[in-house]
């Protein structure tokens, strides 16, 4: 079956610095990643849609200056948590699809806890 | 946009019993309504889904059922064991986004006491 796989799978940092998040699909190429965040005991938040070679589109009310995303490759995308602050402490995960198979659902990395300090 | 709203927020059953969980969404348009099971800590795993064309779908001790009309669906689990015990999630994947975004329900917690 499709993988993802994200890294690191957790993260302590310091406010004010940066954080950057690796999201490779293994056995596929992805064109479009999806990269999502939640708060403890609360659901997953679309933050924004990854497309390969062009710019991301984010969802309303995520800051892009803020959350830089790069897709770089068919298999990779990143995601920098810029000056980080206390507030975007949270579990990051990245998901895509393996369009070889119609509508097929989400795989999700294993996330990323960001504990900023 | 697609907005999906599941309750209850909490279910606690007794190893053994069913447990079921539900869901709504407001975009008619919308095709595929996937459900996942999270451990603490860990990814979501898909455990099963229905599409539109479809209104009901089983895997062993788990079934899903989708009413188009009301724009509701629901997940069915049956013979309960305490490794059941997760978050659920239940999502819908808007056709107006080309079915590419996939929008999450608030989560169930569901507790399988032994």
């Amino acid at each position: 079956g499709a993988v993802v796989s994200q890294h690191p799978s957790w993260v302590i940092c310091k406010s004010g610095t940066s954080v950057k998040i690796e999201c490779r699909s293994l056995d596929f190429q992805a064109t479009t990643m999806f990269w999502y965040r939640q708060f403890p005991k609360q659901s997953l938040m679309l933050m924004a849609t990854s497309n390969e070679g062009s710019k991301a589109t984010y969802e309303q009310g995520v800051e892009k200056d803020k959350f830089l995303i790069n897709h770089a490759s068919l298999t990779l995308s990143t995601l920098t948590v810029t000056s980080a602050h206390p507030e975007d402490s949270s579990f990051y995960i990245c998901s895509a699809r393996d369009l070889r198979t119609e509508n097929s659902p989400l795989h999700f990395g294993n996330g990323t806890r960001l504990t900023v300090t | 946009g697609e907005n999906v709203e599941q309750h209850p927020s909490t279910l606690s059953v007794q190893e053994g019993d069913s447990a079921v969980i539900k869901c709504t969404y407001s975009d008619s348009a919308s095709n595929y309504f996937p459900w996942y099971k999270q451990e603490l800590g860990k990814r979501p795993q898909l455990i099963i889904d229905i599409r539109s064309n479809v209104g009901e779908k089983k895997d062993q001790r788990i079934a899903v059922t989708l009413n188009k009309t009301a724009k509701h669906f629901s997940l069915h689990i049956t013979e309960t064991q305490p490794e059941d015990s997760a978050v659920y999630f239940c999502a819908a994947s808007p056709v107006s986004t080309g079915g590419f975004k996939t929008i999450f329900g608030a989560g169930t917690r569901l507790f399988v006491k032994a």
